[in-house]
């Protein structure tokens, strides 16, 4: 089956910085990335996400990245902001396996 | 609101008690999934349907877990027997279309809670 993992488990910023957040799978038939923001006692959201055929993607803040034959995908955020706390999730796809990763999370601070 | 719906959001029961859970996707969603998931950990794949057909099921799922979707619309996961480790949020998530590779929307999940 579909090995997922994250790096790193946690990752604190200050407000303004940076956040990369790497997912590694093991699964070449995976075609579709997804990444999945949960906040505190809320359901996961799906925040951005990008196809096997496109190497990145970027909406404002957030940004995908894609290294298909590393078998990697990387999620980055800008300016972060204090609500950008949460735990993210990678959730990549291919035919019918649905593993997400075990999760990032992330806290900014003021 | 037209988005995932989940009843109860909670559920209290004794260890050895059946519990039953149901999901209304959003209404074009054909496919519907279920996931369990415990605190600090990330949602874990149980089953899924496309339409009514349930087309895979987890092998870590027991014989003690059922779902079904009848009509190809709500569904209903019922945990026979309960156990300790059950406990968990369970979560429903639907998606548009009939291939793989579409952004799952998630509904506010139904924590249960074995006494």
């Amino acid at each position: 089956g579909e090995n997922v993992e994250q790096h790193p488990s946690t990752l604190s910023v200050q407000e303004g910085d940076s956040a990369v957040i790497k997912c590694t799978y093991s699964d070449s038939a995976s075609n579709y990335f997804p990444w999945y923001k949960q906040e505190l006692g809320k359901r996961p959201q799906l925040i951005i996400d990008i196809r096997s055929n496109v190497g990145e993607k970027k909406d404002q803040r957030i940004a995908v990245t894609l290294n298909k034959t590393a078998k990697h995908f990387s999620l980055h955020i800008t300016e972060t902001q204090p609500e950008d706390s949460a735990v993210y999730f990678c959730a990549p796809e291919g035919g019918q396996n649905f593993v997400f990763g075990p999760g990032t999370r992330l806290s900014v601070l003021p | 609101d037209t988005g995932v719906s989940q009843n109860p959001r909670h559920k209290i029961t004794k260890r050895g008690q059946n519990v039953t859970f149901r999901c209304d996707p959003i209404s074009e969603h054909n496919r519907l999934y279920w996931y369990r998931q415990t605190l600090g950990q990330g949602p874990e794949f149980l089953t899924y349907f496309q339409n009514e057909a349930q087309l895979e099921k987890s092998r870590l799922l027991s014989d003690r877990f059922s779902a079904e979707r009848p009509k190809g619309s709500f569904s209903t996961l019922e945990i026979q027997r309960t156990e300790q480790g059950d406990s968990a949020m369970y979560l429903c998530a639907s998606s548009l279309g009939s291939r793989a590779g579409q952004p799952q929307h998630f509904g506010d999940g139904t924590r249960l809670s074995i006494l």
